[in-house]
């Protein structure tokens, strides 16, 4: 059971390069984020897909595209990558949006650096 | 001031000790709350959500106090195992993070 599953696990990218990041679920969960976490620092919300062909914004959405290509599958995408997207970024499913009882499912995570 | 707030810690405690962690909210019509567990450079695991009339988990309690818009953990009998970063959730959705306490057991 594999859970929520992203690649790559570590990148590197200079600035101004362009990357997208893969995240798929397969507990057939309704919802799926992407957050990203800065040291020290809690995970903010990037952007988020309340169901199958829908996505909205969250707390930090500049620079960031996604797609939610199916029910499985969340990608988020950096067309011009900046130092300050230099990150941990994880995406997280759960079964509904807005009645989060029994949590969120994460990656394992994006170790992504910018130079 | 921020949405959910902690203590960042760290907490230093030596085995067995009972150790609590408080978490602060702004929004007062916040419905759902939760701790998650995270390891060094690890994901966030779900520990306990946490319901108005309180509830334990073993070691682990959680409570709410709705009128001073604040939720606390607290953990019993620490193991070495408990090291790690305590991150408090407010929300459902789009979910507020804390900054998470860090948590050292030491023997």
């Amino acid at each position: 059971n594999a859970g929520v599953t992203q690649t790559p696990k570590f990148q590197v990218l200079k600035t101004g390069q362009s990357m997208t990041l893969q995240c798929a679920q397969d507990m057939n969960h309704n919802s799926m984020y992407w957050y990203r976490q800065d040291p020290g620092m809690g995970l903010r919300l990037i952007y988020y897909s309340a169901s199958e062909g829908t996505t909205d914004k969250g707390e930090v959405p500049n620079g960031y595209n996604v797609s939610r290509l199916n029910k499985r599958e969340f990608s988020l995408r950096l067309e011009s990558a900046a130092p300050s997207q230099t990150s941990v970024y994880f995406c997280a499913s759960s079964d509904q949006h807005y009645r989060v009882g029994d949590g969120y499912t994460f990656g394992s995570g994006t170790r992504l650096t910018v130079v | 001031r921020k949405e959910v707030e902690q203590d960042p810690g760290p907490f230093n405690v030596p085995e067995g000790a009972t150790v609590a962690f408080n978490c602060t909210y702004s929004n007062s019509a916040s419905q759902s709350f939760f701790w998650y567990r995270q390891d060094c450079r690890k994901e966030p695991k779900l520990l306990m959500s946490v319901y108005s009339s309180g509830n334990e988990d073993g070691r682990f309690t959680a409570q709410l106090n709705r009128a001073s818009q604040y939720i606390s953990l607290l953990i019993r009998d620490s193991k070495l195992s408990d090291s790690a970063t305590y991150l408090c959730v407010v929300g459902a959705g789009k979910s507020t993070f804390g900054d998470g306490t860090t948590l050292t057991v030491k023997p």
